[in-house]
């Protein structure tokens, strides 16, 4: 089972940052979190992952609280092509390399 | 660099039949992941090889599912004796990153979808 809660759906507007949360209060210490997102059945990408200090790419920034519990994938400015299905993951990288667990993720919907 | 490729992109199997899917890892990568998406439903993980080595097939249905990734060629995923609940899109990814690394990121392929009629 996926040990992470995320919202089912959001809307967003195009232009504006889209803010996901996701819970993952059971996250242990060798655990990272990974963001994947699919596009309307396309294979999933990878955006982007983090330990404990917060993370940016060219594609998102990935805010992870001091507790570990939760955190928050910002879009700095959502585009119509953002809108698809944004899944967080608990990852024991270092064990079980590539074995992601996905869990039902959040719908993103980027409104012009 | 070319990006996973996978093979065929829509694939129709009668009941009974046997179906084999491909996949091509990127380019010096060692590592490939076979993912299941059944209609309305999320991405479930079925095997994890290496190079001629099935690491973890923790998520393979115990029959008429099997996978391999030879020391030359493509990874394939082969379903025998296909039904309808076989219908569904599957995903390979791959990484050159495996246990023991500090990342983890996958590269997915675009998914075979099979329609078993």
């Amino acid at each position: 089972d996926a040990k992470t809660t995320q919202p089912p759906s959001m809307d967003c507007a195009e232009g504006r940052a889209a803010n996901l949360p996701c819970n993952h209060s059971t996250i242990s210490g060798n655990e990272y979190v990974y963001w994947y997102r699919q596009i309307h059945s396309q294979g999933p990408q990878y955006i982007i992952h983090g330990l404990k200090n917060n993370e940016t790419n060219e594609m998102a920034s990935l805010i992870i609280t001091e507790d570990r519990k939760s955190s928050t994938l910002i879009l700095p400015h959502a585009t119509l092509r953002d809108t698809a299905v944004y899944y967080c993951i608990v990852s024991p990288s270092q064990e079980y390399g590539n074995k992601l667990v996905f869990g039902a993720g959040t719908i993103l919907r980027v409104k012009s | 660099n070319a990006g996973v490729m996978q093979n065929p992109r829509h694939l129709v199997r009668r009941r009974g039949q046997e179906a084999r899917l491909r996949c091509s890892p990127m380019k010096g990568h060692s590592h490939v992941y076979w993912y299941r998406q059944l209609p309305e439903e999320g991405l479930k993980f079925m095997v994890y090889l290496q190079k001629e080595n099935i690491i973890d097939e923790s998520g393979m249905p115990k029959e008429r599912f099997s996978a391999e990734f030879p020391k030359e060629g493509p990874s394939i995923l082969r379903i025998q004796q296909v039904v309808r609940g076989d219908s569904a899109a599957y995903f390979c990814a791959s990484s050159p990153w495996g246990q023991g690394a500090t990342r983890a990121e996958a590269f997915f392929g675009q998914g075979t979808r099979l329609t078993v009629v």
